[in-house]
């Protein structure tokens, strides 16, 4: 059975960093594509980040580049976001999401149960 | 506010065929894959469609997916109570090297 379980959430000051981490089950993680997707409360879907499934080619929305990192640990089954100089409209619940077969970056058919982030002073 | 335009709200009664629009641009739905979620309060979000018209396994035949142009549409036909829900499309954007999704639309069955 595939499993992905989110982890690290939490409250965090304005400017404060945070690294969440993914960890995936019941499937050969280093074949796919993952990707990070937030959702503010109460407001639709947002996506964050994608890589690829050896690690070499990420992507980022512009809201994050430059302050967020996708990286993935192939031997740990793990995916991580590490989310630096957050500030109050980085606050939602963020999920970690598979795409739906070895052949396609997009389309993400399991996703965590998501971890809540939170940053306020 | 969202790249691909969703209509905020849309409703059904049982039975009833319901159809959800996508407007993009060429740069995402007119050159790329078009996928649909549906999504209850408090749930991680489903994969409907992927590749335009495909369904993952387990999504009943009641929910269809098509694409022409820039537009994309979810149609979900024999509509059911437990339809409502929220669903979002989504797509690659290549000018924004990002996927982007829809602001997505809260359907209600009547």
């Amino acid at each position: 059975e595939v499993q992905l379980v989110e982890s690290g959430g939490g409250l965090v000051q304005p400017g404060g960093s945070l690294r969440l981490s993914c960890a995936a089950s019941g499937f050969t993680f280093s074949t796919y594509w993952m990707h990070w997707v937030r959702q503010d409360p109460g407001k639709g879907l947002l996506w964050v980040s994608r890589i690829n499934s050896d690690g070499s080619s990420t992507n980022y929305a512009d809201s994050v580049k430059g302050r967020f990192t996708i990286s993935r640990d192939n031997a740990k089954n793990t995916l991580y976001l590490q989310m630096n100089s957050l500030t109050a409209e980085d606050t939602a619940v963020y999920y970690c999401a598979r795409v739906v077969d070895t052949t396609t970056r997009n389309g993400l058919d399991y996703w965590g149960q998501g971890t809540l982030v939170t940053v306020s002073s | 506010q969202s790249v691909l335009t969703q209509p905020p709200s849309a409703s059904g009664t049982p039975g009833q065929r319901v159809t959800i629009s996508c407007s993009g641009s060429n740069s995402n739905i007119g050159s790329n894959n078009v996928y649909w979620y549906q999504q209850f309060p408090g749930t991680a979000p489903k994969l409907l469609i992927y590749r335009d018209t495909q369904r993952p396994s387990g999504v009943p035949d009641r929910f269809s997916g098509s694409k022409s142009g820039t537009s994309a549409s979810l149609a979900i036909s024999g509509l059911r109570s437990e339809d409502e829900a929220d669903y979002y499309c989504a797509a690659w954007d290549g000018s924004l090297s990002a996927v982007v999704f829809g602001g997505g639309t809260k359907l209600t069955v009547l």
